[in-house]
């Protein structure tokens, strides 16, 4: 089975800074991999979604990176605001069968004005 | 882009009393819909799959008879907490796939259910 991992559990920076978010999972036999953003009480929004033939993706001040091979995703976040402090989550969606979106268990960021 | 509506935001009950959340797919259909739990600090839980037409697949653990799932068309799923209890407090949310096989999943805003 299909695990995901996400390294910071938590993690707080000062506003301005580049930071670097971590997922890893144990089945490179992804069909995709799907960036969310959690804000407290709240559903998930999609940030970035890599198909399992990119090697990245990215909008705005984000980016996504997949590598298969090692079984890593990162997502980049460029000159850090307030504003995005939230809840971070990576799911990887399997080749086969409906139920098969894997979820990450999280980082929470924290950007300090 | 697709967009999932989840109704209601927020709801509080009395325990045994049931409680029906909805799922609509705005602008697309869905023939599968999936229901999450979520725990305070944790990530989501698949609870079940909604199909269209058919009845859902629960994964294992979740109570059928406690949590109710209806898929009557194909842009609304239901799920109906059945004689709630305290335990049941929780924060549930709702997915769809895409309409294009390449897109990913879209989630409705989540309903925090609290059971006095």
């Amino acid at each position: 089975k299909q695990e995901v991992t996400q390294i910071p559990a938590a993690l707080s920076v000062p506003e301005g800074e580049n930071l670097v978010l971590n997922c890893s999972f144990t089945d490179s036999a992804i069909y995709n991999l799907q960036w969310f953003r959690q804000d407290p009480g709240k559903g998930l929004t999609s940030l970035l979604l890599i198909q399992s033939s990119q090697r990245e993706q990215t909008s705005g001040r984000l980016n996504a990176s997949l590598d298969k091979s090692s079984g890593r995703s990162t997502l980049y976040i460029a000159a850090s605001q307030p504003g995005d402090s939230a809840t971070y989550l990576c799911a990887a969606r399997g080749r086969t069968g409906a139920n098969n979106l894997f979820f990450g268990t999280g980082t929470r960021l924290t950007v300090i004005p | 882009g697709a967009v999932v509506s989840q109704h209601p935001s927020r709801v509080i009950c009395k325990s045994g009393t049931s409680v029906k959340i909805e799922c609509r797919s705005l602008d697309f259909q869905a023939t599968t819909m999936f229901w999450y739990r979520q725990f305070p600090k944790q990530s989501l839980m698949l609870m079940a799959t909604s199909n269209e037409g058919s009845k859902a697949t629960y994964e294992q653990g979740v109570e059928k008879d406690k949590f109710l799932i209806n898929h009557a068309s194909l842009t609304l799923s239901t799920l109906t907490v059945t004689s709630a209890h305290p335990e049941d407090s929780s924060f549930y949310i709702c997915s769809a796939p895409g309409p294009i096989e390449t897109d990913g999943y879209t989630f409705g805003s989540g309903t925090r259910l609290t059971v006095v």
